[in-house]
């Protein structure tokens, strides 16, 4: 079936990092693909999505290509905050009824 | 404006109680659903409503039941609570409608604490 496989965390950075949460799926499909976060004790929001290969999502400086090739979503940012510590969630769907998610990814970010 | 909103957002109760989350979105959506995020923050899709229709019902057990009554809520009831139900319960909405693929909307999450 499909899934998603996230990098397993915590993931600690010091400030002014440079970040990449590797993200890769299984589909049968051409599904898309979605990164979510969330801060502590919130509920997860939508971070940036990509609906097609190839396509870029970005966000608040966020980054991530859909790669068919690799099957791959990896999130990035260029230079990272104490702000950004949240958990990160890569998900993909078909349709949009469901979701299937990864374990999330807990980044730390230290000043 | 709130746009998920849940209620409680604390729930601390004995083992063998019933107790109740409600949920309500503002945001019009057609499709509302219930998560259950466990201590390791892994999500698990619960069940999903489409127009009041239960849509999506994953293997829970059956002392948990969804209730819709309208497009804007969708309450959860838990009877003869065990300890393995703590988690954070999260409710979520999105709109279905269309071909593009929408965004969830997520509540704030109820923290249930079974004792």
């Amino acid at each position: 079936g499909d899934s998603v496989t996230q990098m397993e965390g915590p993931v600690t950075l010091s400030e002014e990092a440079f970040l990449t949460i590797n993200c890769t799926y299984t589909a049968t499909g051409y599904p898309s693909l979605f990164w979510y976060v969330q801060y502590p004790g919130e509920g997860l929001q939508l971070l940036l999505k990509a609906t097609k290969a190839d396509d870029k999502g970005s966000n608040k400086g966020f980054e991530a290509t859909y790669r068919k090739e690799t099957t791959s979503f990896h999130l990035e940012k260029g230079s990272v905050q104490v702000s950004d510590s949240a958990v990160y969630f890569c998900a993909l769907t078909y349709s949009n009824y469901q979701l299937i998610w990864g374990a999330g990814t807990k980044l730390i970010i230290k000043p | 404006d709130t746009a998920v909103s849940q209620t409680p957002k604390y729930l601390v109760t004995q083992m063998g109680n019933d107790k109740s989350i409600k949920c309500e979105q503002n945001l019009g959506h057609d499709t509302m659903y219930w998560y259950k995020q466990d201590s390791k923050k892994f999500l698990k899709i619960m069940f999903s409503y489409n127009n009041k229709e239960l849509i999506i019902n994953e293997t829970v057990p059956n002392r948990f039941s969804p209730k819709s009554p309208d497009k804007a809520h969708l309450n959860l009831h838990i009877n003869s609570l065990e300890l393995g139900d703590s988690a954070v319960y999260f409710c979520a909405s999105s709109q279905t409608s269309g071909r593009a693929i929408h965004e969830q909307f997520f509540g704030p999450g109820t923290r249930l604490t079974v004792l």
